[in-house]
C-alpha cells in the first residue's frame, strides 16, 4: 500500500527566507507525486506534480520540487517566501489504475513571520 | 479552475438524521472522489467513482454511501449522521491522474 509522511507538522519562516517542506513516500513502483496548498477556509490547489522525466519540477507561485528515488522523497522548495505563502501544504502519492486514487500526507502548516 | 461545485457549503444537523452532500462538475471527468478532512489526519478517501453507476469504497467508508447517476453529479449520503462525522468534506475530480485531482470548495458539516 502507498503511504506519505510529512514529518513537520508546523514550520515558521521569515519572509524572504528560503523554504523546504519535506515529503517521504512509500510505493513499489514509480509514483505519481503531487503537492497541494490549502489556504484557510479554501479548497486544495495543485502546486505541482511529477510522474516522469526531469526530476526537478516547477510549479505555480514560484515553487519547485525534486524527486529523489533513492531517498523516496519529493521535497517542496521556494527560494524566497512571501507572507501570502502562509497556508497548509499537502503532499500526495498516487498510482494509475484502481481508480486513480491519491494518498495524502497529514500536512505541514506554514507560518510566515514578517 | 476546474468547474466543480459543492452544495451545501455549510450544514448543521442533528445526530441520527440523514444528510446528502452534492458534488457537481462541468468538466466531464470520469473519476470523482469524496474525502473528509480532519485535523491531524490530512485528507482521507471515503468513496470514489470511476463512471456512472460505478463506485467503490475508500479507506473510511463506514457510515457513508454514494451514488452517481449522471457523469456530472456525485452524491454522498450519511444515512444516520453521528458526531464523529463532523468534518469538512471535499469532492475532487480527475480525467487522468497525470493532471492531478482538482478539488471543490468543501462542505463544512457539523453534527450536534
Amino acid at each position: 500500500a502507498q503511504s506519505v509522511t510529512q514529518p513537520d507538522i508546523h514550520i515558521t519562516v521569515s519572509e524572504g527566507a528560503s523554504l523546504e517542506l519535506r515529503c517521504n513516500y512509500s510505493y513499489g513502483a514509480t509514483p505519481y507525486l503531487f503537492w497541494y496548498v490549502q489556504s484557510p477556509g479554501q479548497g486544495l490547489q495543485l502546486l505541482l506534480k511529477y510522474f516522469s522525466g526531469d526530476t526537478l519540477v516547477q510549479g505555480i507561485k514560484g515553487f519547485e520540487a525534486e524527486f529523489k528515488r533513492s531517498q523516496s522523497s519529493f521535497n517542496l522548495r521556494k527560494p524566497s517566501v512571501h507572507w501570502s505563502d502562509a497556508a497548509e501544504y499537502f503532499c500526495a502519492v498516487g498510482r494509475t489504475g484502481g481508480g486513480n486514487k491519491l494518498t495524502f500526507g497529514t500536512g505541514t502548516q506554514l507560518k510566515v513571520e514578517l | 479552475d476546474a468547474g466543480i461545485t459543492q452544495s451545501p457549503r455549510h450544514k448543521v444537523t442533528e445526530t441520527g438524521t440523514p444528510v446528502t452532500l452534492r458534488c457537481h462538475q462541468t468538466e466531464n471527468h470520469r473519476y470523482m472522489y469524496w474525502y473528509r478532512q480532519d485535523p491531524g489526519h490530512g485528507l482521507r478517501l471515503i468513496h470514489y467513482s470511476y463512471g456512472v453507476k460505478d463506485t467503490d469504497k475508500g479507506e473510511v467508508s463506514d457510515g457513508y454511501s454514494v451514488s452517481r447517476s449522471k457523469t456530472e453529479d456525485f452524491l454522498l449520503t450519511l444515512e444516520s449522521a453521528t458526531s464523529s462525522q463532523t468534518s469538512v468534506y471535499f469532492c475532487a475530480i480527475t480525467g487522468d491522474l497525470a493532471t492531478g485531482q482538482y478539488f471543490g470548495p468543501g462542505t463544512r458539516l457539523t453534527v450536534t
